[in-house]
Order: structure tokens, then C-alpha cells, then sequence
């Protein structure tokens, strides 16, 4: 059903930036990309969605590749707290299909 | 405030039994969800309302039933509990199709 591939891992120094890649080779024209990111032993909480057009927010920036088949998170500045699982997922226009894939297990390192 | 709640947080259980999971969002939100997430960290949706309606419900056993008695609440139950069943479950909320709201989490463990 994940409809997103993406690396199983990653690893950033702190304070540094970091960008994490997702690839959507079979995305429609009418879905959107989201990414959330889930901390350890909670739910999983909204980062930033696009269509198009890259898009930028107080927690990060998505770049959108012109054909859409890839994507990249990139969060400006690595702290502590950003090391979660980021999953990248596409959402269809009803917003009700809405599949996770294995996401990608960041790590920062102080 | 909470927005999207769930109780109980942890839910110890044997084999065969029934229970059920709760949850509230105080979001007014018009659509609710379900995901599974097993020990390999997969989260896989379950089910999901719109307005006290089913609209998705993926392949999941028919002891799993949801039930929505207004739009702040949809509730799981699971009949005849088995070992597979232990995960954590996840309810969530959005104001279609926009972002999901997900609550804390209820720990299943069956033994």
C-alpha cells in the first residue's frame, strides 16, 4: 500500500542542516505530499504538506521536485529534539487514502 | 487542552477477552481514524469516519469494530483478543483533507 520509499536511516550533526529525500515515482497529479514525524512513544504530528509549489513553515521547508516523483524535507537547523521517525506519505484529493510508509529514523548527534 | 485523547494508555489483557479502546477529539474535527502500529514501528490505518460514517476500512478482521457516537468520539473494540492483536493503536482527527491530529497512543498488550 506505501505508495513512498524513503532511507531507513539517517544521521546529522546538531545545528547543522539536514535533508531527507522521499520518493513518490507513482504519484498523481491530484495527491498531496505530507510528511509527519513521530518522537519516541508518541504519535505521530504534522510537518509541512505541498502540491507543487516548494513550500516553507516554522518547522521546515519541502522541496518538490518539478515532475513530483521525489521530494526532500529539509530541516534548517538539527536539534536534540528533532530526532524522530519522518514518514513521507501521499494523500489523495479526498484526503481519506493515507498510507505510511517505513519512514526515516533520524538521529542527531550533539 | 487535549485535542485528540485516548484511554486507556496502556491495556494489559489475555487471550480471548474483549475490550475496547476510546477516543475523544475536542478539535471539531469531521473525520476520525484508526491506525495500527506493530513492533516493527509499520503504522497501517484501520478504519475512518466522516460525520458517524465508515468511509475506509481497510483488510482488517471483523473483530475489530469502530463505533462513532457523535463526531468528537470514535471508539474500537476488539472481540476475542489474540496474540497478533498486541500493538499500539493510534486514533486520529483531521478536518478532511487536511492535517491529522493524532492522540498519545494505547499500548495492547495480550498475553
Amino acid at each position: 500500500d506505501a505508495k513512498t520509499t524513503q532511507p531507513n536511516s539517517m544521521e546529522s550533526n546538531e545545528e547543522e542542516p539536514v535533508h531527507l529525500p522521499c520518493n513518490h515515482s507513482t504519484i498523481s497529479g491530484t495527491d498531496y505530499i505530507h510528511w509527519y514525524r513521530q518522537l519516541p512513544s508518541q504519535g505521530p504530528e504534522y510537518v509541512i504538506h505541498g502540491l507543487t509549489s516548494n513550500v516553507n513553515n516554522r518547522m521546515a521547508s519541502l522541496a518538490i521536485a518539478e515532475d513530483r516523483k521525489s521530494s526532500t524535507l529539509i530541516l534548517h537547523r538539527a536539534t536534540l529534539r528533532d530526532a524522530a521517525v519522518y514518514y513521507c506519505i501521499l494523500r489523495d484529493n479526498t484526503g481519506n487514502q493515507f498510507y505510511f510508509g517505513t519512514g526515516t529514523s533520524l538521529t542527531v548527534i550533539p | 487542552d487535549t485535542a485528540v485523547s485516548q484511554t486507556p494508555k496502556y491495556l494489559v489483557t489475555q487471550m480471548g477477552n474483549d475490550k475496547s479502546i476510546k477516543c475523544e477529539q475536542n478539535l471539531g474535527h469531521d473525520t476520525m481514524y484508526w491506525y495500527k502500529q506493530d513492533s516493527k514501528k509499520f503504522l497501517k490505518i484501520m478504519f475512518s469516519y466522516n460525520n458517524k460514517e465508515l468511509i475506509i476500512n481497510e483488510t482488517v478482521p471483523n473483530r475489530f469494530s469502530p463505533k462513532s457516537p457523535d463526531k468528537a468520539h470514535l471508539n474500537l473494540h476488539i472481540n476475542s483478543l489474540e496474540l497478533g492483536d498486541s500493538a499500539v493503536y493510534f486514533c486520529a482527527s483531521s478536518q478532511a483533507p487536511y492535517e491529522q491530529y493524532f492522540g498519545p497512543g494505547t499500548r495492547l498488550t495480550v498475553t
